[in-house]
């Protein structure tokens, strides 16, 4: 069964930093695309980053490009998204999906509160 | 960065009416569109992708159609768990930008 499974959301100051991990399993991460999706709170679905299967090929959204970086570990099945600089308006529900012209498996979301 | 427009917003509709859910891109995708569909406090579910093809496991009364600028998604006879949000994504090009979504409710 495929599962992916968020962790490492919570709540943090304006300016400071997280790191988001997403443990995969039940198909072969190394073959695959990875996306970081958020949702703000009632709001829409907004793209974030996107990691090749390899890692050697990292798109970002113009509002986290310079204070996010996306990468993995292919031994460890697991995807990451380093935040850096958090703003209020980074607050919202992580979700990292597997694939990226069809994200078929999603994780259950972590939330991320930017607050001081 | 590619837009995606997503119309209406919301709308009402009752079990077995016929729905249909428009998406326009501000410029041509070709057939790189995916379509979600999330309920509250749930991740998004996959429908459709590549415009057209139906995801495994998705009942049959979701189709969807276009390519270029505009699509549309159907739903044939609407059941009770069909009410939620739905989503188009373009995969055209990074961004791989989202609609706003189209709230489906009950009337």
């Amino acid at each position: 069964e495929v599962q992916l499974v968020e962790s490492g959301g919570g709540l943090v100051q304006p300016g400071g930093s997280l790191r988001l991990s997403c443990a995969a399993s039940g198909f072969t991460f190394s073959s695959y695309e990875m996306n970081w999706v958020r949702q703000a709170p009632g709001k829409g679905l907004e793209w974030v980053s996107y990691i090749s299967s390899s890692g050697s090929t990292i798109y970002y959204a113009d509002s986290v490009k310079g204070r996010f970086t996306i990468s993995r570990d292919n031994a460890k099945n697991s995807l990451y998204l380093q935040m850096n600089s958090l703003r209020a308006e980074d607050t919202a529900v992580y979700y990292c999906a597997r694939d990226a012209l069809r994200s078929d498996y999603w994780g259950q979301g972590t939330l991320v509160t930017v607050s001081s | 960065d590619i837009q995606m427009t997503q119309s209406p917003s919301s709308v009402s509709a009752s079990v077995g009416d016929r729905v249909t859910i428009t998406c326009r891109a501000s410029q041509g995708i070709s057939s790189w569109l995916a379509w979600y569909q999330q309920k509250p406090g749930k991740a998004p579910k996959l429908l459709i992708y590549a415009a057209s093809s139906l995801q495994s496991g998705v009942p049959s009364r979701f189709s969807s159609s276009g390519s270029g600028t505009d699509f549309t998604l159907t739903i044939s006879s609407l059941q009770p768990e069909d009410f939620a949000t739905y989503y188009c994504q373009q995969a055209n090009s990074f961004p791989y930008t989202f609609g706003q979504g189209t709230k489906l409710e009950i009337k």
